[in-house]
């Protein structure tokens, strides 16, 4: 079945540092893959997302490729802010017609912490 | 922006008592979900639904039912709760797009419910 597989944290970075939070999924045929970002105490926000191979998804200086050859969706921002302190969350949702169709498997969240 | 909304947003109960915990959303939306938060973070399917009287168990087992009677409302329920069920609870929605569903796949998520059954 589908499956997704994170970076192991807590990942803890210098306000500025550059933040890559790597992803790396199984999937039959071309799923659709996002990060989503959870602040403490809230749900889930759609952070970025891609739906075919080579796509770029960016919003608030974050940036994910979807990389068919390689299977990954690695999370970058160039310069981290005390603000993105959050848990991030690479998902995948399954191809239509496939037994995961409109469901979307989580990998297992990374917890980022920005000091000043 | 999004409108999805769970209430309570924190319990706190006694076992053996029956809780429902609400979720509703303001977008027209088909698909509802349930996911289970657990302390390591890791999000788990219990139960989805894909409009009125459609609904079917997660990836996860769940001692909890759903239901779906209306578009809009989307609640799950325990009949006797235990400890093993505190966990946070999320609830989310998401258009239905038949060819054009690539571009109206996102999932958007509610705030959650914090259980904690003592």
């Amino acid at each position: 079945g589908d499956s997704v597989t994170q970076m192991e944290g807590p990942v803890t970075l210098s306000e500025e540092a550059f933040l890559t939070i790597n992803c790396t999924y199984t999937a039959t045929g071309y799923p659709s893959l996002f990060w989503y970002v959870q602040y403490p105490g809230e749900g889930l926000q759609l952070l970025l997302k891609a739906t075919k191979a080579d796509d770029k998804g960016s919003n608030k200086g974050f940036e994910a490729t979807y990389r068919k050859e390689t299977t990954s969706f690695h999370l970058e921002k160039g310069s981290v802010q005390v603000s993105d302190s959050a848990v991030y969350f690479c998902a995948l949702r399954g191809r239509a017609g496939g037994t995961s169709y409109g469901k979307l498997t989580f990998g297992q969240g990374t917890i980022l912490t920005v000091h000043p | 922006e999004a409108d999805i909304y769970q209430t309570p947003r924190y319990l706190v109960i006694g076992t053996g008592k029956k809780i429902t915990l609400e979720c509703s959303q303001t977008m027209g939306h088909d698909k509802m979900y349930w996911y289970q938060q657990d302390p390591g973070m890791e999000l788990h399917l219990i139960h989805y639904s894909y409009g009125v009287n459609s609904t079917e168990k997660g990836d996860l087992s769940s001692e909890s039912t759903v239901s779906r009677i209306r578009t809009e409302h989307f609640p799950l329920t325990l009949e006797s709760a235990r400890p093993s069920h505190t966990s946070q609870y999320l609830c989310a929605s998401s258009p239905t797009g038949g060819a054009v569903a690539r571009s109206t796949d996102t999932q958007y998520f509610g705030p959650g419910t914090r259980l904690t059954v003592l």
